[in-house]
């Protein structure tokens, strides 16, 4: 069985410009959710898409936006880049939402370097 | 304020012996908690689950408790091998008000051959 797929693998952008990165979850899971990944501030929660709706959200600007097809594949975007938006931007997904006491199966993540 | 932290950056211990790493957090309400493993250049990898009313959890040679009293879960690994080496993150996730999902700061443990 495939994993979560995240493409790109590496990415250089500079600051002003935007983003979109892609996420193709394990087959039959509907659940994506995203994951800004540094040094300084770790692992933190960007937000959660089932059946194509936002379900839940961290504590990110709005410049950080999402969305799922129906397909369950999701993308998303940062608009505006800056130079501490640089990170490993993860993808999980997962059977169910993640409050739903469900583990969550992650890609390798897209590494994101703003110059 | 509230945050979830791990006890220690690095742990370093000999080969064959248990690694205990420690998860505690302050001002929530966990719903569940659960340890992942990551390694250098990959996504975590999800390792075990244990819920509010659970003391405790066992897959294989890997244990995990969940104290709501002392606000602190502990995962440990016993006789442990170099292939263990890596980095391990808590994560909790609290359904009480506004929902959280929070990640530790995470334990790179090393176990020496």
């Amino acid at each position: 069985k495939a994993g979560v797929t995240q493409t790109p693998r590496y990415l250089i952008k500079t600051r002003g410009q935007q983003v979109t990165l892609s996420c193709s979850p394990i087959s039959g899971h509907r659940s994506v959710s995203w994951y800004q990944q540094t040094p300084g501030q770790g692992l933190q929660f960007l937000f959660e898409y089932f059946s194509e709706t936002q379900r839940n959200k961290g504590n990110f600007p709005g410049r950080f936006s999402g969305r799922q097809f129906s397909n369950s594949r999701s993308e998303m975007n940062v608009s505006t880049l800056e130079l501490g938006d640089s990170a490993l931007y993860l993808c999980a997904s997962s059977w169910g939402l993640i409050y739903s006491n469900q583990p969550q199966h992650f890609g390798d993540g897209t590494r994101l370097s703003i110059l | 304020s509230q945050k979830i932290e791990q006890n220690s950056e690095a742990l370093n211990i000999q080969e064959g012996k248990t690694a205990t790493l420690t998860c505690n957090y302050t001002n929530y309400s966990p719903a569940y908690l659960q340890w992942y493993r990551q390694d250098p250049g990959r996504g975590p990898v999800f390792l075990l689950l244990i819920r509010e009313n659970e003391k405790e959890k066992r897959k294989e040679r890997l244990k995990v408790t969940f104290d709501t009293t002392l606000k602190q879960s502990l995962f440990h690994i016993t006789a442990s091998q170099p292939a263990d080496s890596a980095t391990y993150l808590c994560a909790l996730v609290s359904t009480s008000g506004t929902y959280k999902y929070i990640f530790g700061t995470g334990t790179r443990l090393k176990v020496l051959a």
